[in-house]
Order: C-alpha cells, then structure tokens, then sequence
C-alpha cells in the first residue's frame, strides 16, 4: 500500500535552517509529481511547493519562494524540503502528498495520498 | 493568484441531516476541483476530485458538483463519523489554493 512518511521536524530559532524528508513505498515514486503542503496550528491549508517528476521543473509559494528548496532522490524514493532563513510564520505541520494527474472525467490533479506530517516550529 | 471561498466557515447539523457545503473560486477554473476531509490531528483525505467523481472507497453518501466557478460538496445523510473540515482545493494552476475550511460540528 502507498506510504509516505515524514521526518525531520522539530524546534528551530527564527533565522536557521531544517531539512524535511519524506520516504516513499508502496508505488513507483519516481513516476509521480510530489508536493508539501503545510497547515498553521489551527489554521488551513497551504500549498508550499511542487516538483516534478525526475525534478527538473519546481514551483513555489510566493510565501517561500527564494527560503525553501523542493528536491527529490528517486533512487532513495525520498522528497526533501531544505528550509532557511525560517521565520516564526512558518511554524506548521508539513505534509508530503502525492500528486496524481486524473483525466476522466477531465484533466486534473490531486493530491491523493498524504504522510502524517511533521510539526516544525520556528521560535526563539 | 485564484482565491478560493468556502461557505459556510463552520456548520452544526445532526446525525441523519443533508447538508451542504460551498466553494467559489476567484476566476474559471473548468472542473478543477478537490474536496478533501480532515479530523482532528490527521491528514486531509481525498474525497471527490474533478468537481464531482468520488474518490475510491469514499461512501456514496458524499457527491460534488459544479464547474467553473461555483461547486458544492453534499453530505446526503450524515453519519458520526463525518464530523470534521472540509477543504477544497484549485488545481488549475499554481500555486495551488484551498478554501479556509469549514468545520462541521455535531448539533
């Protein structure tokens, strides 16, 4: 069955920097877009960041954009996610979640599985 | 960006009851909708994508619909077991947007 989990989380200062990892089983990885997604305690969701398949195309929250850096070894079928210069609003719960294209009834995607997530916060 | 706006943000409603659940996004965005379902201390599951096709082993119970800019997800007789918020989600394009959530409560 498709498992993904998350590692890496943890309390960090305003200012450094922290590795998320996701490990994947269960599917064949290096076949399918993969994304983080991240939840504010008590708040909604958050798209983060996408890459592609053999991770030569990623996209980003402007929230992130230039701080976080989406990558992915597919022979280790593991999805990272490098943090820096993290502020106190990226404290959340980050989730790894597997994008599937779908094309019945129309083209489009989903995020069709998800990890248990991995709870970063950032405080002095 | 495409904004996406759930109504409404929380809702009580009783074991039994029909209830609804509205997403409109900010421009057209065709079919290109997601709902997902999340309790409390889990992660959000899939439960309809495309607007309005269920998910794999998601109970009939759920349905969506819609296209464009105006979707509904309904709940066609609530069991216990689907007290929780519920999100949409745009995947027209990125980044990626989701409603605010709404939270079903037990009445």
């Amino acid at each position: 069955q498709v498992q993904l989990v998350e590692s890496g989380g943890g309390v960090v200062q305003p200012g450094r920097s922290l590795k998320l990892s996701c490990g994947a089983s269960g599917f064949s990885f290096s076949t399918y877009m993969m994304n983080w997604v991240r939840q504010a305690p008590g708040r909604g969701l958050e798209w983060v960041a996408l890459i592609s398949y053999d991770g030569s195309d990623k996209s980003y929250a402007d929230s992130v954009k230039g701080r976080f850096t989406i990558s992915r070894d597919n022979s280790k079928n593991t999805l990272y996610l490098q943090m820096s210069s993290l502020r106190v609003e990226d404290t959340a719960v980050y989730y790894c979640a597997r994008e599937d294209l779908v094309v019945v009834p129309a083209v489009t995607n989903t995020f069709d599985y998800w990890g248990q997530g991995s709870l970063v916060t950032v405080s002095s | 960006d495409i904004q996406m706006t759930q109504s409404p943000s929380s809702l009580s409603a009783s074991v039994g009851d029909r209830v609804t659940i509205n997403c409109r996004a900010s421009q057209r965005i065709r079919s290109s909708l997601n709902w997902y379902q999340q309790k409390p201390g889990k992660a959000p599951k899939l439960l309809i994508y495309a607007a309005s096709s269920l998910q794999s082993e998601v109970p009939s119970r759920f349905s969506g619909s819609g296209s464009g800019t105006d979707f509904t997800l309904t709940i066609s007789s609530l069991q216990p077991e689907d007290f929780a918020t519920y999100y949409c989600q745009q995947s027209f394009n990125t980044p990626y947007t989701f409603g605010q959530g709404t939270k079903l409560e037990i009445k």
